[in-house]
């Protein structure tokens, strides 16, 4: 079975633009959580899609929002870079059959630099 | 909330040494625990977790981790390490309330540098 996977594997925007990251996830899982991880701030939960639903958000600007497609696929879409943005964005996904623990698997990562 | 703190930022050890990376976690509700790997340009994957149960937990890679809630801590260990076991290390938790763990907090992440 296919894992997790995320497009582009790198990207280069300039500061203002916008950028959109895609993740697909396992076949048969429905929930996709995407997380941001930078040297200076770690890890951390940007928000959880379940359902075309977001469920669960973290504590990030609204510059910052995703959405989640009839087939599970997720995207993330970051409006008006800043510099600060640069990091490695990491997806995940689960099975979420709705009882008990689900775990999460990730993805290789998007490498986004922000000029 | 949650929080989770790792203790050291670098921990060098020599091949074959034992080698134990230290976790406090943080939580006014009960959590489920987690070790993550990550090797360079690549994801997370998931060491060994613990939900329940047993509080000494057993994972991939000969890794180790023992759950001790009066001291809020879930140390990872190895006995004898592999040149390959270079990497960086997480401890996340999450709340067991919801029954998933689709919101992980992470610790800032211990860089294990295994050297001959």
């Amino acid at each position: 079975k296919a894992g997790v996977t995320q497009t582009p594997r790198y990207l280069i925007k300039t500061r203002g633009q916008q950028v959109t990251l895609s993740c697909s996830p396992i076949s048969g899982h429905r929930s996709v959580s995407w997380y941001q991880q930078t040297p200076g701030q770690g890890l951390q939960f940007l928000f959880e899609y379940f359902s075309e639903t977001q469920r669960n958000k973290g504590n990030f600007p609204g510059r910052f929002s995703g959405r989640q497609f009839s087939n599970s696929r997720s995207e993330m879409n970051v409006s008006t870079l800043e510099l600060g943005d640069s990091a490695l964005y990491l997806c995940a996904s689960s099975l979420d059959a709705g009882t008990g623990y689900n775990e999460q698997f990730f993805g290789p990562g998007t490498r986004l630099t922000v000029l | 909330a949650q929080s989770v703190t790792q203790l050291d930022s670098q921990v060098p050890v020599f091949e074959e040494a034992p080698v134990e990376l230290r976790c406090n976690y943080s939580s006014s509700v009960s959590v489920y625990l987690f070790w993550y790997v990550q090797y360079p340009n690549q994801g997370l994957q998931l060491l060994l977790k613990y939900l329940s149960g047993s509080t000494l937990v057993k994972g991939i890679n000969g890794f180790e981790a023992e759950f001790n809630k009066s001291q809020t801590s879930f140390h990872l260990r190895k006995p004898s390490v592999h040149i390959s076991d270079t990497a960086e290390y997480f401890c996340a938790v999450t709340p067991s309330l919801t029954g998933t763990a689709s919101k992980l907090t992470f610790g800032t992440g211990t860089r294990l540098q295994v050297t001959l």
